[in-house]
Parts: C-alpha cells; sequence; structure tokens
C-alpha cells in the first residue's frame, strides 16, 4: 500500500497569504495525485487532477505540481472562505489512499 | 448535474451487517468510464477508500475490509451498495459514495460525492 504523507498537518494562516501544502509518497505515482478540499460537515471537493490540472469552476489561486514522490498544493492570495481540510490521494495503485489531511485556518 | 445519494440505517448494532444504498440521478451507472467507489470517514480523522464496482459488476476492495465488504450494483435502480459485515464500534463513520473517472491506464479521481451518512455502531 502506498502511504502519501502530507506536511504541514496544520496551518494558521492570514488572509492574502500563499498556503503551500505538500504530499509525499512512498513510492513513485506519477502523476496519479489529485488534490480535494473538506469544509466541515461537507463533502470532499475535487481541486486538482493529476497533479496539476485545473478543475472547472475552481478558483485560479489554487494549483498543484509535482511528479513522482513529491507534490505541492499551492494556494495564491488566501481567502477567508479557502479555511478546510486538504487531502491528496493517489490512484497509481491499489489500494487507493489518501494523505492524512491539513487543516487551514484563518487567523 | 450528477447527484449521488447515501441511504441507509443510521445506526447498526455490533456484530450485525452494514448496508447503505448509493442512488446516482443526472447519470447512468451503466455508462463507461467510471468506478463507483465507497469511501468512509471516522470522526474527526481522515479518509479511507473502502473499494469500487464497475457497471459490469467488477470489484476491488481494500484489503484492510476485504474480509467484510461486499460491493454491488443494480443498474436497472441505477444504485450500488455497500454491506459491511461483523461491525464493530471502529466501523462508526461518515460512509460517502463517490463517481471516480477512469483514465486509460485504471487511475482516476472522485469529480462527485454524496453528502456523505453518519453510521454509529453501538447496541
Amino acid at each position: 500500500e502506498i502511504v502519501l504523507t502530507q506536511s504541514p498537518d496544520f496551518q494558521s494562516v492570514t488572509p492574502k497569504e500563499k498556503v503551500t501544502i505538500t504530499c509525499r509518497a512512498s513510492q513513485s505515482i506519477g502523476s496519479s495525485l489529485h488534490w480535494y478540499q473538506q469544509k466541515p460537515d461537507q463533502s470532499p471537493k475535487l481541486l486538482i487532477k493529476y497533479a496539476s490540472q485545473s478543475i472547472s469552476g475552481v478558483p485560479s489561486r489554487f494549483s498543484g505540481s509535482g511528479s513522482g514522490t513529491d507534490f505541492t498544493l499551492t494556494i495564491n492570495s488566501l481567502e477567508a472562505e479557502d479555511a478546510a481540510a486538504y487531502y491528496c490521494h493517489q490512484s497509481s495503485s491499489l489500494p487507493q489512499t489518501f494523505g492524512q489531511g491539513t487543516k487551514v485556518e484563518i487567523k | 448535474q450528477v447527484q449521488l445519494q447515501e441511504s441507509g440505517p443510521g445506526l447498526v448494532k455490533p456484530s450485525q451487517t452494514l448496508s447503505l444504498t448509493c442512488t446516482v440521478s443526472g447519470g447512468s451507472i451503466s455508462s463507461g468510464g467510471y468506478y463507483w467507489s465507497w469511501i468512509r470517514q471516522h470522526p474527526g480523522k481522515g479518509l479511507e477508500w473502502i473499494g469500487y464496482i464497475y457497471y459490469s459488476g467488477s470489484t476491488y476492495y481494500n484489503p484492510s475490509l476485504k474480509s467484510r465488504v461486499t460491493i454491488s450494483v443494480d443498474t436497472s435502480k441505477n444504485q450500488f451498495s455497500l454491506k459491511l459485515s461483523s461491525v464493530t464500534a471502529a466501523d462508526t463513520a461518515v460512509y460517502y459514495c463517490a463517481r471516480e473517472v477512469v483514465s486509460y491506464d485504471s487511475s482516476g479521481y472522485f469529480d462527485y460525492w454524496g453528502q456523505g451518512t453518519l453510521v454509529t455502531v453501538s447496541s
């Protein structure tokens, strides 16, 4: 099973700041890495697919990069509505797995 | 717009079988290119993928739950279902159904999710 490790676990950020969340895979997964946002009491929402591909309707301040074992989700100019937990997900190898999540709090 | 909706008991007794159904609207479960998955989230915790089914009936289960899980599909009702046997308190979680868009190499991403349903295992 591929283990995804996110860092940090928690981040407290002021509005307009840049946020960087990393996801490291225990073995190479190519670009089969996807990012989701989950707000309290909501289901996860797809933000980025295949490491860096944007999703229609998702604000352009969200971007992704990386390949192999190291991936990054970047939120440029954080807004108050971005307070949420963020999860990475790999579908390169079964069973599919998720990172433990990163909670972003707005100061 | 595709929508998924979970349904089933919110309370299950220990050692019994948890049964949930996901009803898909706005799209056919029989259209190729998608896996239909169950994912759960323990209270305050992260996401755990349980398994998926293709409309043809082929399945894959997470080895951590494989001995207790059955996922089935009813294309006539545009539904797929989850059964988890011999439940314990550790199976208390929010259960989500989700659609996975599958690529040529069998990798995929979840583009639509149900709202989730909390299942509590307690006597």
